[in-house]
């Protein structure tokens, strides 16, 4: 079946505009999470997801970052007023509520470079 | 808080040489233990997991890894390397604190030499 997918796989913006990042995760899995993948800080989770609410948003690094999840399916990770330091690979990852629920499965990635 | 320490950020291997990629973590209760493998470009694969039960696991592709409480360890290893294990790997856990995050180690990238 469909994996997670991600759009758009790349975005180049200007500092200072404000950015929308898509997941689609797999079909039937209730849990989303997001993290953040960059040269300085490594892996880093930002936001977990049961169905649509976020009860774990605890790796957010600041208040320009936010993110919602409509329907227990696609979530939007949004980024307001980008700055460079916000470049970074964005990785989704879905798991299933079931007892298996430690197991992540990734998508490939939104690659965001802050300009 | 939980870490995960992944030692050395790059090991070389020969083609058919056993592979060896080491992973400590720390916690007052066993976690839920993870190695991925990151190809170039792509996104997280998982290789194996340990949650409970048989402390040896075996993923894809070959790899195993034993998960050692008495040295909080979990290493990955390969008995033989191919050219296509090179890549990035990365271990990790999920505290068992009812936190679903997982928390990454800093991550080891593989190189086989022909």
């Amino acid at each position: 079946g469909a994996g997670v997918s991600q759009s758009p796989s790349n975005k180049v913006t200007e500092k200072g505009k404000d950015v929308e990042l898509r997941c689609d995760p797999i079909s039937g899995h209730t849990a989303l999470y997001w993290y953040r993948q960059s040269l300085g800080q490594g892996l880093e989770f930002l936001i977990y997801f049961q169905g649509n609410s976020a009860p774990d948003k605890s790796g957010l690094p600041s208040d320009r970052f936010s993110a919602e999840r409509t329907g227990g399916s696609v979530s939007t990770l949004t980024i307001q007023r980008t700055q460079q330091e916000d470049s970074a690979v964005y990785l989704c990852a879905s798991s299933s509520r079931s007892g298996t629920f430690y197991e992540q499965y990734f998508g490939p990635g939104t690659r965001l470079t802050v300009t | 808080a939980q870490s995960v320490t992944q030692l050395g950020s790059h090991v070389s291997v020969s083609e058919g040489a056993l592979v060896l990629l080491r992973c400590n973590y720390s916690s007052s209760v066993p976690p839920y233990l993870f190695w991925y493998v990151q190809y170039p470009n792509q996104g997280l694969q998982l290789l194996l997991k340990y949650t409970t039960g048989a402390t040896l696991v075996k993923g894809i592709n070959g790899f195993e890894a034993e998960f050692k409480k008495s040295e909080t360890s979990f290493h990955l290893t390969k008995p033989s390397a191919h050219m296509s294990d090179a890549a990035e790997y990365f271990c990790a856990v999920i505290p068992d604190t009812g936190r679903r995050a997982l928390t990454f180690g800093s991550g080891t990238r593989l190189q086989v030499q022909p």
